[in-house]
């Protein structure tokens, strides 16, 4: 089966740090993967995804995921933390059965302390 | 904000009872997914609509079932509530069926009692 996996359920940065989310997959193929972010209370909001090409994908509010074929790994990154980021962030794989649609791993709470 | 908006926000219902959630996709998209989140979990896919039809259902039983209209909008229903139908329901659009970058809406927390 197609997933993600999400091993830490909680990491925890003091602001100006940078941070790592891991996300591992396992696709047959040539994988789609994303990372989506929640606020409390709030849907999943899109921060970027790697299809093809450069393997360091850049997305919003100054978030980056490398992307590694070796390690099967698509682990999001941020140069410097901010409280603001303290969030729960999920790792998605898509998957193609009749419709195109996300598997999502569980989600890793991440926050920020000042 | 993604242009998706979901209604209502907030619903309490009872076990057995039948519950309507709608969702207005994205300007320009057609495609229409429905997801289940429940607590502490990541979304489960329930199902997608293109041009008013069924494209692919995930593992979720026929008491969940959607619509989907000319505008594309699109509403979700699920017969006879179960206490574990509590979650919230996300539905997500995206421009077309090839495209895969899905764009949620804020949600609709539904409480079974």
């Amino acid at each position: 089966a197609q997933s993600v996996a999400q091993p830490e359920d909680q990491v925890n940065v003091a602001e100006g740090n940078p941070l790592t989310v891991k996300c591992t997959y396992s696709v047959s193929g040539n994988p789609y993967l994303f990372w989506y972010v929640q606020y409390p209370n709030r849907g999943l909001q899109f921060l970027l995804k790697y299809i093809t090409g450069d393997n360091l994908v850049k997305g919003s509010y100054g978030f980056e995921a490398e992307f590694n074929k070796s390690q099967t790994s698509f682990h999001l990154k941020k140069p410097s933390a901010l409280v603001s980021d303290s969030a729960l962030y999920f790792c998605a794989v898509r998957v193609i059965q009749g419709a195109q649609k996300l598997v999502f791993g569980q989600g890793t709470r991440l926050t920020i302390n000042p | 904000e993604t242009g998706v908006t979901q209604s209502p926000t907030h619903l309490i219902k009872t076990r057995g009872q039948q519950v309507t959630l709608r969702c207005s996709s994205q300007s320009g998209h057609n495609t229409v997914s429905w997801y289940q989140q429940a607590l502490g979990q990541g979304p489960q896919f329930i199902f997608q609509y293109y041009r008013e039809e069924e494209n692919g259902r995930g593992n979720f039983p026929p008491r969940f079932s959607g619509l989907q209209f000319p505008n594309y909008s699109s509403e979700l229903n699920v017969n006879a509530l179960e206490l574990d139908d509590s979650a919230l329901y996300l539905c997500a659009s995206s421009r077309t069926i090839f495209q895969e970058t899905q764009y949620f809406g804020p949600g609709t927390r539904l409480l079974v009692l």
